[in-house]
């Protein structure tokens, strides 16, 4: 139980387009998502935190109109990555939390992106 | 600002001794603690939460909280080699939000 996918597991894509990741609870609703983005040998990095029905909460430094989320059911919240550049670069990797609980988060595999 | 601080390593052990991981927070008001293991390219993975103070055992690890010195502990015994990984502590907010606040990790080398 509480399975979290994201899709594309990797991307690679050119300057200036924008990516959507997908992030999906499989078998439980998930009123919580957290999306973070990993650099190479670093911790993760909350980027912002998502609730079903309403609009993301962005962590500071994270520009909202750039890392648009939508999380508009109780199993899929969507990362789209506008304009990407080379340093968006990263590992991105969502969470969700189980509804009704308040504590533990389970993680997708993660989606990797390279912006050429 | 809430820290979370681990000691980056790497720890290196022999197969089949104990692996002790350890992490400080700031946040005195915490009331949830994770350790995550995470593989090299991989997301991360629960091991264990802990809420109260004392251990915790579940299997080959053994959690361990000191709210009182803002402490949390991660014990691996019989280590071997499959877990050598990166291992994040991580502590929720107090308050209410819930909101994670994860270490830098440690990196832990079982050798055989």
């Amino acid at each position: 139980g509480a399975v979290v996918s994201q899709h594309p597991s990797w991307v690679i894509c050119k300057s200036g387009t924008s990516v959507k990741i997908e992030c999906r609870s499989l078998d439980f609703q998930a009123t919580t998502m957290f999306w973070y983005r990993q650099f190479p040998k670093q911790s993760l990095m909350l980027m912002a935190t998502s609730n079903e029905g309403s609009k993301a909460t962005y962590e500071q430094g994270v520009e909202k109109d750039k890392f648009l989320i939508n999380h508009a059911s109780l199993t899929l919240s969507t990362l789209t990555v506008t304009s990407a550049h080379p340093e968006d670069s990263s590992f991105y990797i969502c969470s969700a939390r189980v509804r009704g609980t308040t504590d533990t988060q389970y993680f997708g595999p993660g989606t990797r992106l390279t912006v050429l | 600002q809430k820290e979370v601080e681990q000691n980056s390593g790497p720890l290196s052990v022999p197969e089949g001794a104990i692996a002790s991981l350890n992490c400080t927070y700031s946040d005195r008001g915490s009331q949830s603690f994770f350790w995550y293991r995470q593989y090299s390219g991989k997301s991360p993975e629960l091991i264990m939460s802990i809420y109260s103070n004392g251990d915790k055992e579940d299997g080959r690890f053994t959690a361990q909280l000191n709210k009182a010195s803002q402490y949390v502990s991660l014990l691996i015994r019989d280590s071997q080699p499959s877990d050598s990984a990166t291992y994040l502590c991580a502590v929720h907010a107090s308050g209410g939000s819930y909101i994670p606040t994860f270490g830098r990790g440690t990196s832990l080398i079982v050798h055989p």
